[in-house]
């Protein structure tokens, strides 16, 4: 069964450590790739999404994701994170050989960050 | 900037009764969709809705299920005997097309959500 795999469930930084949070998917084929966030309170908003072209996506508040086909792997990346940056993080994907347009989602990885 | 928006926001209902979670999507989505998320687990898919009909349902939405769009602006999930398993977070999103490859505007929109709890 098509899935995904976030596999850091919670991570505790200090303000201006970098971050990465990891996401591989099952699918094959074609797919389409999102990264959500959660603040506290909040509704999940679109922090970046790969369709095509350039696997190195640049989102908002300086989140970057770099789409690794061979590798099966979405990963979401920030050099240097702040205390607004608490949140869930989830990763998403549509698509893949015989694949739904639905978005499946990863568990989610708790982000707290220390001023 | 156009939201998807939910109510109500917390809802306590007691085991067996029915519940109706409402949303309101962004105006020109034409694809509406509910997931939900029990406490420490994933946002798991229920069902999607487009020109008034289910267009996909995972095995989650069984029998006692249903969505409905009464009007041009609400899009409603209703539980008709609730369980405690049922207790979760619900969100309701939409999108302006089919999340299709290489189409722009596919993404998905999500509101707050709403904490359902069964007592």
């Amino acid at each position: 069964a098509q899935s995904v795999s976030q596999h850091n469930h919670h991570v505790i930084l200090s303000e201006a450590a970098s971050l990465e949070l990891g996401c591989n998917y099952s699918y094959g084929g074609t797919v389409n790739l999102f990264w959500y966030v959660q603040y506290p309170g909040q509704h999940l908003q679109l922090l970046l999404k790969y369709f095509s072209g350039d696997p190195l996506v640049k989102g908002i508040k300086g989140f970057e994701a770099e789409f690794i086909k061979s590798k099966f792997s979405f990963n979401l990346r920030k050099p240097s994170v702040q205390w607004s940056d608490t949140a869930e993080y989830f990763c998403a994907v549509n698509g893949g050989t015989g694949g739904s347009y639905i978005p499946t989602f990863g568990r989610g990885t708790s982000l707290i960050v220390h001023p | 900037e156009p939201e998807v928006t939910q109510t109500p926001s917390h809802q306590v209902t007691q085991m067996g009764q029915e519940v109706i979670l409402r949303c309101v999507p962004i105006s020109n989505h034409l694809y509406f969709y509910w997931y939900r998320q029990i406490l420490g687990q994933k946002v798991e898919f229920l069902v999607s809705f487009y020109n008034n009909e289910i267009s996909e349902k995972s095995e989650i939405f069984d029998d006692q299920f249903s969505v409905e769009r009464p009007d041009g602006s609400n899009f409603t999930l209703k539980i008709r005997s609730t369980k405690l398993e049922d207790s979760a977070m619900y969100f309701c999103a939409s999108s302006e097309a089919a999340p299709l490859f290489n189409r722009p505007n596919t993404e998905a929109f999500f509101g707050q959500g709403t904490r359902l709890t069964v007592v």
